[in-house]
């Protein structure tokens, strides 16, 4: 079985702008969570998405946002860019309550 | 409310020699836990999970973790560390009311030759 796969690896965006990252899950799993990983704040979570729906969500302002396919891949927008969302991005899948699988993540670079 | 305390920022053992990763947690429920492994620029790789079964849980890479609930505590173990152990891991607990994963800050381990 195929990992979850996140697109693109790296990314450099300027302070305004907005991005939009991609999620493919395991398949057959239909749960995805979305976290931001930094140096000084660690792993927090975003938002997990189950069958389309947003199931839980983390403290982070309306500027992040995200969405499920019927297909269970996902995606997580960021408006309006500020330097503090550079981060790496990490999606997980699961499937019921089995642990989460992540993938490689998404390097973002605001500059 | 869920919350795990990875008690050391970084770790160095020399190559050969026991591993120790300190990790407690505080939870209203019976547990389930969760030790993850991260090397650089790559995802989070699960190690080992303790879902209430066999206290002594064995993982992945010759991974182990002993769950002590008198002590509230899930230190993971490796008898024999290898150049290739050198990464990130992070203790992890599941919280029962919302079924989020609650991550420790996580300890460096370095292993030196």
């Amino acid at each position: 079985k195929a990992g979850v796969t996140q697109t693109p690896r790296y990314l450099i965006k300027t302070r305004g702008q907005q991005v939009t990252l991609s999620c493919s899950p395991i398949s057959g799993h239909r749960s995805v969570s979305w976290y931001q990983q930094t140096p000084g704040q660690g792993l927090q979570f975003l938002f997990e998405y189950f069958s389309e729906t947003q199931r839980n969500k983390g403290n982070f302002p309306g500027r992040f946002s995200g969405r499920q396919f019927s297909n269970s891949r996902s995606e997580m927008n960021v408006s309006t860019l500020e330097l503090g969302d550079s981060a790496l991005y990490l999606c997980a899948s699961r499937d019921g309550s089995s642990p989460l699988h992540f993938g490689n993540g998404t390097r973002l670079t605001v500059t | 409310a869920q919350s795990v305390t990875q008690l050391d920022s970084h770790v160095s053992v020399s190559e050969g020699t026991p591993v120790l990763l300190r990790c407690n947690y505080s939870s209203s429920y019976s547990p389930s836990l969760f030790w993850y492994v991260q090397h650089p620029n790559k995802g989070l790789q699960l190690l080992l999970k303790y879902t209430s079964a066999a206290t002594l849980v064995k993982g992945i890479n010759g991974f182990e973790a002993e769950f002590k609930k008198s002590e509230t505590s899930f230190h993971l173990t490796k008898p024999s560390a290898h150049m290739s152990d050198a990464a990130e891991y992070f203790c992890v607990v599941r919280d029962g009311a919302t079924n989020k994963l609650i991550f420790g800050t996580g300890t460096l381990l370095a292993v030196q030759p």
